[in-house]
């Protein structure tokens, strides 16, 4: 079973909120893990958007706007990524990812559609 | 505005040994706030990290690849480069040099961070 596991896409509308999901394996628990979101568009490097630990123990990347937020689900054992007020130029790959045992490991990635 | 680079060899034949090299320009690599990564990317598929290394040589590996993949810095030169040996067709990607940015808590700088500035990333491809 993989430490990360991610939808493979998802859809929404643009306006409405996007909540893309990171379910860590049984065993690990999200509630002792910085949670990182990176956003990948086609032919270019990923760019890094937030990390989420707390709503007291996060951190937004340079630029990103703050309709991009981070969260977590206890119960579901899952980091989130909300996007709000999704735009068109939000089309894109979104990856998760955790540092476990000194090691970093991303989630396989979602595709958002935004149509 | 800093930047990063990477250059090496496009095409690498099976069993052979795949060098890369970042450089680092806008900035200097010689910073204990910073790690310098790899992560690459095949084709089509989701990111896979394969090491992070300071200025002064401290090394963190993906566990999977640790035996295969020595990593260095050369802050000479704002350096950092990859080996990878007796590659296969699965290490066919793209391969991105990054900036990793070490946390810093009340306790000290942690060796978990994020990644901020990326190259563009090169794509070795392994056939015969």
């Amino acid at each position: 079973q993989a430490v990360l596991t991610q939808p493979s896409s998802l859809s929404a509308s643009p306006g409405a909120s996007a909540s893309l999901t990171c379910t860590l394996r049984s065993g690990i628990n999200v509630g002792t893990y910085r949670i990182y979101w990176y956003q990948q568009k086609p032919g270019s490097p990923p760019q890094y958007l937030l990390s989420y630990t707390s709503d007291s123990d996060n951190h937004q990347g340079s630029g990103v706007p703050s309709r991009f937020s981070g969260s977590k689900d206890a119960s579901a054992n899952a980091g989130i990524l909300l996007i709000s007020g999704l735009q068109s130029e939000d089309e894109a790959d979104y990856y998760c990812m955790i540092w476990h045992n000194s090691a970093s490991v991303f989630g396989g990635g979602s595709k958002l559609t935004v149509l | 505005q800093l930047q990063l680079q990477e250059s090496g060899p496009g095409l690498v034949k099976p069993s052979e040994t795949l060098s890369l090299t970042c450089t680092v320009s806008g900035g200097s690599i010689s910073s204990s706030n910073y790690y310098w990564g790899w992560i690459r990317q095949p084709p089509g598929k989701g990111l896979e990290w394969i090491g992070s290394i300071s200025y002064s040589g401290t090394l963190y590996y993906n566990p999977s690849l640790k035996s295969r993949v020595p990593i260095y810095a050369d802050p000479s030169k704002n350096q950092f480069s990859l080996r990878l040996n007796s590659v296969t067709a699965a290490d066919t990607a793209v391969y991105f040099c990054a900036r990793h940015v070490r946390h810093i808590t009340i306790f000290g700088l942690l060796m978990e961070g994020y990644f901020d500035y990326w190259g563009q990333g090169i794509l070795v491809t392994v056939s015969s």
